[in-house]
């Protein structure tokens, strides 16, 4: 699976848009990009994914790049509830294959 | 239902002390996976089971045995643990085909003495 960068913490105000970025220069064409957040002492949490096409669902938009090397993931009106640890995941789509987390970003939403 | 549950939520055991946690899901999924997460460390994967059958072991000691009796449970088994094998195991099921995303667990806090 290929390698993610993410910053490794970002604050965010409450209400405005957080915007997270990714980078997976190594991505190969038939691996996909999944994000998964973690609130304190909760288990993991799936948030979205997409393979090349821009994606939205009721939590977030996962814009990816032409070019498929970096990726934002979009929270477009954050609340505190939102703070987590986010990370970014690109992985082959096959039963039974592993996800491999890296350190992720530890989002602060701020009063 | 489109939960898993895990159990218990904290455990405490000594280093001779056998115990199990338990992980059940009613999604119909056919992936369930255990993994080990340090504190402020990004979860860390165990094994996998795919179709009731072991298919990933990250080279895990073996006194961490997994069991995968039906298509809903999942287990771990522990003995003989050490006091840095403290950490909280997250359990995840997947369905099969596309998609696959793993959905997780609350996981099981638990303190080797």
């Amino acid at each position: 699976d290929a390698k993610t960068t993410q910053p490794t913490s970002m604050d965010c105000a409450e209400g405005r848009a957080a915007n997270l970025p990714c980078n997976h220069s190594t991505i190969s064409g038939n691996e996909y990009v999944y994000w998964y957040r973690q609130i304190h002492s909760q288990g993991p949490q799936y948030i979205i994914h997409g393979l090349k096409n821009n994606e939205t669902n009721e939590m977030a938009s996962l814009i990816i790049t032409e070019d498929r090397k970096s990726s934002t993931l979009i929270l477009p009106h954050a609340t505190l509830r939102d703070t987590a640890v986010y990370y970014c995941i690109v992985r082959v789509v096959s039963h039974g294959q592993n996800f491999v987390f890296g350190p992720g970003t530890r989002l602060s939403v701020l009063p | 239902d489109t939960e898993v549950t895990q159990t218990p939520k904290h455990l405490v055991m000594g280093m001779t002390n056998k115990k199990s946690l338990k992980c059940e899901q009613h999604m119909g999924h056919r992936a369930m996976y255990w993994y080990k997460q340090k504190a402020k460390k990004p979860p860390e994967l165990m094994f996998v089971y795919s179709y009731e059958k072991l298919s990933i072991n990250e080279s895990v000691p073996s006194r961490f045995s997994p069991e995968c009796p039906n298509s809903s449970l999942l287990n771990l088994h522990l003995h003989a643990l050490q006091p840095e094998d403290s950490a909280l195991y997250l359990c995840a099921s997947a369905r099969a085909g596309s998609g696959d995303e793993q959905y997780f667990g609350p996981g099981t806090r638990l303190t080797v003495t």
